[in-house]
């Protein structure tokens, strides 16, 4: 089992640029989600996903957005990145969204806005 | 103010030290209460959770919870240099809420 993967682990863009994270769980796990983590301030929630077909905002949802594209997959995209964007984002999932505090984490994506 | 505070370190001790790590949090609708144990450029990994108050322990990890104080430690004994990562608190007012996490605390064992 691999777990929680994450493509790709390094992204440099530009400000405007748009991307897309992709992040996938081979553990059958019903709920998925978006962490961005930055200095000091812990790990934030973008997005969440608790089952297949439905996705709601989490903590710091503006300029991003979420497809889960089916029960394995679960994709964050930037529209138009700035530099606030610059920050390590971490996919994880869950066996359902009543578990949600048994986390499984992805290695993460490191992503710089310039 | 944040809602969960930690001392973000680094907290440097010697193998086999006693190590107390800790967090304050100012929601008193919180009941779960996770430890996550972060390695350098790795994501986070659960190590222990615990469900209202009291003390759980698993191997060399004791998790404990004090919500009249609103405070919560991780006690790890006979601490090992591969127990050098940053650890982070994690809580939850129910079993299905989003997680709201410190900002973590790095501790390094020295051989």
């Amino acid at each position: 089992n691999a777990g929680v993967t994450q493509t790709p682990k390094f992204q440099v863009l530009k400000t405007g640029q748009s991307m897309t994270l992709q992040c996938a769980q081979d553990m059958n796990h019903n709920s998925m989600y978006w962490y961005r983590q930055d200095p000091g301030m812990g790990l934030r929630l973008i997005y969440y996903s608790a089952s297949e077909g439905t996705t709601d905002k989490g903590e710091v949802p503006n300029g991003y957005n979420v497809s889960r594209l089916n029960k394995r997959e679960f994709s964050l995209r930037l529209e138009s990145a700035a530099p606030s964007q610059t920050s390590v984002y971490f996919c994880a999932s869950s066996e359902m969204a009543a578990l949600a505090y048994e986390q499984y984490f992805g290695p993460g994506t490191r992503l710089t806005v310039t | 103010q944040k809602e969960v505070e930690q001392d973000p370190g680094p907290l440097s001790v010697p193998e086999g030290a006693i190590v107390s790590l800790n967090c304050t949090y100012s929601n008193s609708a919180f009941q779960y209460f996770m430890w996550y144990r972060q390695y350098s450029r790795k994501g986070p990994e659960l190590l222990m959770y615990t469900y209202s108050s009291g003390n759980k322990e698993d191997g060399r990890f004791t998790a404990q919870v004090d919500k009249s104080s609103k405070y919560i430690s991780l006690f790890i004994r006979d601490s090992q240099p591969s127990d050098s990562a940053t650890y982070l608190c994690a809580m939850s007012a129910n079993a299905g809420n989003m997680l709201t996490f410190g900002g973590g605390t790095r501790l390094m064992v020295k051989p």
